[in-house]
């Protein structure tokens, strides 16, 4: 079955440091990849994601994410956090074919200390 | 509007009451979906709309569930008798097509007593 794994519930980093956040998937193929950062009682915002090409995309915010087909992931890094971003992070999945539908991970809740 | 939103922010109801969620998409997007958010849990898709075709219904997880779609535009999702484990944020999303990002309204946070 499809699933996609963010290991880490809770990742609290002081302002300035780098972050990464992991995410796993397993899926029959590269399927395309996302980040989403949902700040409290806002919607899901879309980050960055991976259709195809170079591996190591450019999002918003500061954000990166390095797609390794051998290992299954996609992590976000970001090299200095800044205190707005605290919030909590869904990486999604979606098949290149079929469903249209993404499958989400249950997130990862990111503290940021001054 | 600018992006999609999404009324009331908060309901709260009393077990077995019927409920009705309200969903604006961005103009022009064709493709519509709803999503339930549980506590600590990544979201669960529902229902997407696209165009005149069918709906995929395929993640309501009761009969209890339905949703409607005035052509391209607003969306209700109705929750009839509603039970305590429905307590939840439901998530609307819209997208030009359905391969297409997926962009999402502030949710409405549903808590059933």
């Amino acid at each position: 079955a499809q699933s996609v794994t963010q290991p880490d519930i809770h990742i609290t980093v002081s302002e300035g440091a780098s972050l990464e956040l992991r995410c796993n998937y397993s899926y029959g193929a590269t399927p395309y990849l996302f980040w989403y950062v949902q700040s409290p009682g806002q919607g899901l915002q879309l980050l960055l994601k991976y259709f195809s090409g170079d591996t190591l995309v450019q999002g918003i915010k500061g954000f990166e994410a390095e797609f390794k087909r051998s290992q299954s992931s996609f992590n976000l890094r970001k090299p200095s956090v800044h205190w707005s971003d605290a919030a909590e992070y869904f990486c999604a999945v979606r098949s290149r074919g079929g469903s249209y539908i993404p499958t989400f991970g249950r997130g990862t809740s990111l503290i940021v200390h001054p | 509007g600018a992006g999609v939103s999404q009324s009331p922010s908060n309901k709260v109801t009393e077990k077995g009451k019927d409920v009705e969620l309200r969903c604006d998409p961005i103009s022009g997007h064709t493709a519509l979906y709803w999503y339930r958010q549980r506590l600590g849990q990544g979201l669960e898709f529902l229902i997407y709309f696209q165009g005149n075709s069918a709906p995929d219904k395929s993640g309501l997880p009761s009969d209890r569930f339905s949703a409607e779609r005035t052509g391209e535009s607003v969306s209700t999702l109705t929750i009839q008798r509603t039970q305590q484990e429905d307590s939840a944020v439901y998530l609307c999303a819209s997208s030009l097509e359905l391969t297409d990002t997926q962009y999402f309204g502030p949710g409405t946070r549903l808590t059933v007593l």
